[in-house]
């Protein structure tokens, strides 16, 4: 089992829907969580972290965290084509290095 | 202000060869770390430094990948000799933080070995 895993997609969306993009996690020590965006052949971009259950806000950006699920995921309210790209989740786990998944690519199309 | 810089951002070598990767993180960040993404295994870290000093190079596949960071401001990644199957986009991020949590990324260096 991964440590992080994540469905590698293509998760298709409409312009100005809401696209959910979910990410698990194995160990419980996990601390924190990062959302990374990388375009393609680009390098990848910190959108969002979260460090406590619940949800966090930031823009069109909403990041959420379960712990006791070891869920975590991202809402991208109003999507863009311009949100068409890889987003990596990684976790923490306070012994230096992010852990990261393979990623899920989302394309939103017209 | 700059973010991490990378050099160069294209290499293509022939098997067998020497490659060097170059990396100046961002000044002020405390860590430095080196990925190595690929379509199969997607970001995978190799090695990072806290305070130039290596911490964990668990993720270093071989013996012919070797890191070192010399002074706050600049690391390398040198493969010797290069395979086919190195060829990747190698990435380093820097972090603020010893503690590696928040990390920036360059913007990677494609290598083809032929």
């Amino acid at each position: 089992q991964k440590e992080v895993e994540q469905n590698s997609g293509p998760l298709s969306v409409p312009e100005g829907a809401i696209a959910s993009l979910n990410c698990t996690y194995s160990d419980r020590g996990s601390q924190s969580f990062f959302w990374y965006r990388q375009y393609s052949g680009k390098s990848p971009e910190l959108i969002m972290f979260i460090y406590s259950n619940g949800d966090k806000e930031d823009g069109r950006f909403t990041a959420q965290l379960n712990k006791a699920s070891q869920y975590v995921s991202l809402l991208i309210r109003d999507s863009q084509p311009s949100d068409s790209a890889t987003y990596l989740c990684a976790a923490y786990r306070g012994t230096d290095k992010l852990i990261f998944g393979t990623g899920t690519r989302l394309q939103v199309f017209p | 202000d700059a973010g991490v810089i990378q050099s160069p951002r294209h290499e293509v070598t022939e098997m067998g060869q020497e490659v060097t990767l170059r990396c100046k993180p961002i000044s002020g960040h405390n860590s430095l770390f080196w990925y190595r993404q690929t379509m199969m295994r997607g970001l995978e870290l190799l090695i990072y430094f806290n305070n130039n000093v290596p911490i964990d190079d668990s993720g270093m596949p071989e013996d012919r990948f070797s890191a070192k960071m010399p002074n706050a401001s600049f690391s390398t990644l040198k493969i010797q000799p290069s395979e086919p199957r190195d060829s990747a986009v190698y990435f380093c991020a820097s972090s603020l933080f010893a503690d590696g949590e928040t990390q920036y990324f360059g913007p990677g260096t494609r290598l083809l070995v032929l």
